[in-house]
């Protein structure tokens, strides 16, 4: 089945130590998006590439970057966790036509813990 | 600012009955809005969707209502099922706006609990 994968499932990571969370699709979508969710929130959006194209929310924080090497695979890299950055993080894909969007298809997500 | 906004952290219905999922909205820009529904250790998935030149989506047992000049919109589930037991998400979008992707503005959602 086409799908979005995250791996890993789980990450601990130590404060202040860099850290990559990996997605990748079997979709062929051409919006890949990260989304931030912690405990009881709404999924907030970090930022998402459009193709190649990379957009940024005006409240991400510089802390977070992501890669996108090709199609199918977008990496979110957290340069120097902080113990606020410990959340669920959602990778989601869609297919933008023209003016045609989809729904966006998730991932089960990775969840981070800071020690 | 909370652009979408679930009210409700939960709800219990009993088996068989109609469950009704509430949402409210702030950004009179947004054009379209979905469903999502989560499983614990899942990603949301999509449920169903609605474009702001409808009032009605139907799909099975799921109907998204929406009220533009009330800014609302609700989920209902008929009849309920255990298998619906699960965290409901509402979320918006502003597509007329947007040259590029959909970007969704998603509710803190509310838990459905479906007793037998």
């Amino acid at each position: 089945d086409a799908m979005v994968i995250q791996n890993p499932r789980y990450q601990v990571t130590q404060f202040g130590k860099p850290v990559t969370l990996s997605c990748s699709q079997t979709l062929n979508h051409n919006v890949m998006y990260w989304y931030q969710q912690k405990s009881s929130q709404a999924p907030k959006l970090l930022f998402h590439y459009y193709d190649k194209d990379f957009n940024n929310e005006a409240d991400t924080p510089d802390n977070f970057q992501s890669r996108r090497p090709n199609t199918s695979f977008c990496f979110l890299d957290i340069r120097s966790p902080g113990l606020g950055d410990a959340a669920m993080y959602l990778c989601a894909t869609s297919r933008r036509h023209g003016r045609f969007n989809q729904p966006q298809h998730f991932g089960d997500g990775t969840r981070l813990s800071i020690l | 600012d909370q652009q979408v906004k679930q009210n409700s952290p939960s709800l219990s219905v009993q088996e068989g009955r109609i469950s009704i999922l509430n949402c409210d909205y702030t950004n009179s820009m947004f054009d379209y809005f979905l469903w999502y529904k989560k499983y614990p250790a899942e990603g949301p998935t999509f449920l169903i969707s609605i474009s702001s030149i409808k009032d009605k989506n139907e799909d099975g047992r799921f109907t998204v209502f929406l009220n533009k000049s009330a800014k609302h919109l609700s989920l209902h589930i008929v009849p309920s099922q255990p298998g619906d037991s699960a965290v409901y998400f509402c979320a918006a979008s502003a597509l007329g706006l947007i040259q590029g992707a959909q970007k969704l503005v998603f509710g803190q959602g509310t838990r459905l609990t479906i007793n037998p």
